[in-house]
């Protein structure tokens, strides 16, 4: 079945250690994001790539980056996680037009030791 | 900037009685989807409502969008405990050409 694949699950890190997290989709779609979820608050979008072009939003701290070498894998880089970053890191794609349905991973549970 | 709240923050309810969550904008939307996610999960899609006065149906569930296209809402009929979640709606578009979601409503339906 096509499918947005999140690995791994769960990952643990430690303080300032920098961690990848990956995204993968045999949906084909162009457009692919990157969202953080804490507890009990919505998905917060972090950045979103249209084919090549990135596109980050404003309130994204520089710790955050985010690779998409295909269009099938995107990444996302946090370079030196903090405690507040321990969070459900969700990735998404779409077809790029005026509907942009979501269609989500699984996601990644951080946890920031 | 644009926001999207969501009422109430929390329901919970007996099976069989009926929900309502609202969404509620600050500016004109140009579109409003709805999202389900269930406790340990991920969103997933449920539908999108584009035009002024709009309602659609999918079974127990009835989705409205305002006549000024500045709100929306989901009722649930009958609830199941299948239909325990955080619903979220979310606008894509509009002015700002932004994403963003609605701050979520939970509900929780006992047997």
């Amino acid at each position: 079945d096509a499918m947005v694949i999140q690995n791994p699950r769960y990952q643990v890190t430690q303080f300032g250690k920098p961690v990848t997290l990956s995204c993968s989709q045999t949906l084909n779609h162009n457009v692919m994001y990157w969202y953080q979820q804490k507890s009990s608050q919505a998905p917060k979008l972090l950045f979103h790539y249209y084919d090549k072009d990135f596109n980050n939003e404003a309130d994204t701290p520089d710790n955050f980056q985010s690779r998409r070498p295909n269009t099938s894998f995107c990444f996302l880089d946090i370079r030196s996680p903090g405690l507040g970053d321990a969070a459900m890191y969700l990735c998404a794609t779409s077809i790029q037009g005026t509907k942009n349905i979501q269609y989500f991973g699984a996601g990644t549970r951080l946890s920031v030791l | 900037g644009q926001q999207v709240m969501q009422i109430p923050q929390y329901q919970h309810v007996q099976e069989g009685e009926d929900f309502t969550t609202y969404c509620n904008s600050s500016t004109t939307l140009s579109n409003i989807q709805w999202y389900k996610q269930r406790p340990g999960g991920h969103p997933v899609f449920l539908i999108q409502l584009v035009k002024s006065g709009e309602v659609k149906k999918q079974k127990r569930l009835t989705f409205q969008f305002g006549e000024a296209k500045k709100n929306s809402s989901l009722h649930i009929t009958a609830t199941q405990t299948t239909d325990v979640g955080t619903y979220f709606c979310m606008n894509y578009g509009g002015a700002t050409n932004k994403l963003i979601f609605g701050t979520g409503t939970l509900l929780a339906v006992q047997p």
